[in-house]
């Protein structure tokens, strides 16, 4: 079954580094999503991105923030200067347009601890 | 605002009926969904409800959608030891695509 998956599992780095989080989301699906999760609160909606633009963003996605998709199949959330509080489990998601259920697919995550 | 809400535990015994509610303010929520994460996994999409309907079965899982109360519930019949996990509600708008996700109920299900 194709699913979404996300490296790093786990990415250590100091406060005002830049980090890149990757994604390869499902083949044939056109959206993709960043959400966060800091430990113990809900998990939140970064930023949607459709057809090589981002379509929505939340007010946590900042100047800091900036998404790619750099090939066919690769989709990346970059953080240029990061924070402490920047310390959170990151999820990417994707969707599948013709499926009017808008299901997205969750990968694994990638935990950022920043120091 | 869009805000989604759920209790944070529940524990049931190996066999039993477990229900799980979640309610939600927004009354112009499209669909909602129900995700499961075991520990040090992602987010699993359970199943979800296109928010016209009042009722959804899939095998063990039935979601129930009373909308004028703006509350869902998930119920997992024949709990099983590896249903232990967090399971959060969301809610999509017609608007947005985007995920709206209660705080995650975390079930334990004693043998």
């Amino acid at each position: 079954e194709p699913e979404v998956t996300q490296t790093p599992s786990h990415q250590v780095t100091q406060m005002g580094q830049e980090v890149i989080l990757r994604c390869v989301p499902i083949s044939n699906h056109l959206y993709f999503y960043w959400y966060r999760q800091i430990l113990g609160q809900k998990v939140e909606f970064l930023v949607s991105f459709y057809n090589n633009e981002i379509s929505e963003k939340s007010e946590i996605f900042d100047d800091q923030f900036s998404v790619e998709r750099p090939d066919g199949s690769n989709f990346t959330l970059k953080i240029r200067s990061t924070k402490l509080e920047d310390s959170a489990m990151y999820f990417c998601a994707s969707s599948d347009p013709g499926q009017s259920s808008y299901e997205q697919y969750f990968g694994p995550g990638t935990r950022l601890t920043v120091t | 605002g869009e805000d989604v809400e759920q209790s944070l535990f529940l524990s049931v015994r190996e066999g039993d009926s477990s229900v799980i509610n979640c309610t939600y303010t927004d009354s112009s929520s499209t669909y909602l969904y129900w995700y499961k994460q075991e520990p040090g996994a992602g987010l699993q999409l359970l199943t979800y409800i296109f928010s016209n309907m009042d009722m959804k079965q899939d095998q063990r899982l039935t979601v129930l959608l009373n909308k004028k109360d703006k509350h869902l519930s998930l119920r997992i019949a024949d709990t099983q030891t590896g249903d232990s996990a967090i399971y959060f509600c969301a809610e999509s708008m017609d608007s947005s695509y985007k995920l709206i996700f209660g705080s995650g109920t975390r079930l334990l299900v004693r043998p």
